[in-house]
């Protein structure tokens, strides 16, 4: 049982707007930075948003990240083919003392 | 270009040891918090230890405490996990990586472990 929770599964047609969200709690979500890795298959994963909403360069512009509260959202808008892979909130979690993943979410490219 | 290497690892019967070495290169490894984190066959990350730049801060998930040891050698640029006290639950692919929670998150290709008799 992750201590963040994702939807297991999105999709969305070439060129669509698929939201992911992550719920936690005021211990890690609430009152820490949120990552977002992305890992395509057969890969390891990959940095994709760091500290709620920044790209790291190489990003493109069309994934975007948020947080609210005990929340964070990842948005692909623009959807390519090349973007099915699983995608992966995280945080630290001072309740814990360990950095926590979500369950991560796998993307379809319908 | 930044490169993270891991070795060591392979089958290890259940209550035996492995430890496994993340070789750094491209960048200044002493300058960075450490990571290694796991991937158990068809399920999500897991967080495993880190450590921080001099090796004077170290922090290990619970389920782990007591059986894993992380340690750094700068001068080598290299990383460590000396895993002992196997389990089954154990078994995954190993990631070594730089700065986990930061805007400089860098993962190697990680090292397969798998505990079975």
């Amino acid at each position: 049982q992750s201590v963040l929770t994702q939807p297991p599964s999105a999709s969305g047609t070439p060129g669509q707007r698929v939201t992911i969200s992550c719920s936690g709690s005021s211990s890690n979500i609430g009152s820490k930075t949120v990552n977002w890795y992305q890992q395509l298959p057969g890969a390891a994963p990959k940095l994709l948003i760091f500290t709620n909403a920044q790209r790291p360069s190489g990003v493109p512009d069309r994934f975007s990240g948020s947080k609210s509260g005990t929340s964070a959202s990842l948005a692909i808008s623009g959807l390519q083919s090349e973007d099915e892979a699983d995608y992966y909130c995280a945080a630290w979690d001072d309740s814990l003392k360990s950095y926590v993943f979500g369950s991560g979410t796998k993307v379809t490219v319908l | 270009e930044v490169q993270l290497v891991e070795s060591g690892g392979g089958l290890v019967q259940p209550g035996g040891s492995l430890r496994l070495s993340c070789v750094a290169s491209g960048f200044t490894f002493r300058s960075y918090w450490m990571n290694w984190v796991r991937q158990a066959p068809g399920k999500g990350l897991e967080w495993v230890a880190n450590i921080n730049q001099d090796g004077t801060q170290i922090a290990y998930v619970d389920s782990v405490k007591g059986r894993f040891t992380t340690s750094r050698d700068n001068p080598q640029n290299s990383l460590y996990l000396q895993m002992n006290s196997l389990r089954a639950e154990d078994t995954g692919v190993y990631y070594c990586v730089r700065d986990l929670s930061g805007g400089a998150s860098y993962w190697g290709q990680g090292s397969l472990v798998t505990v079975s008799s």
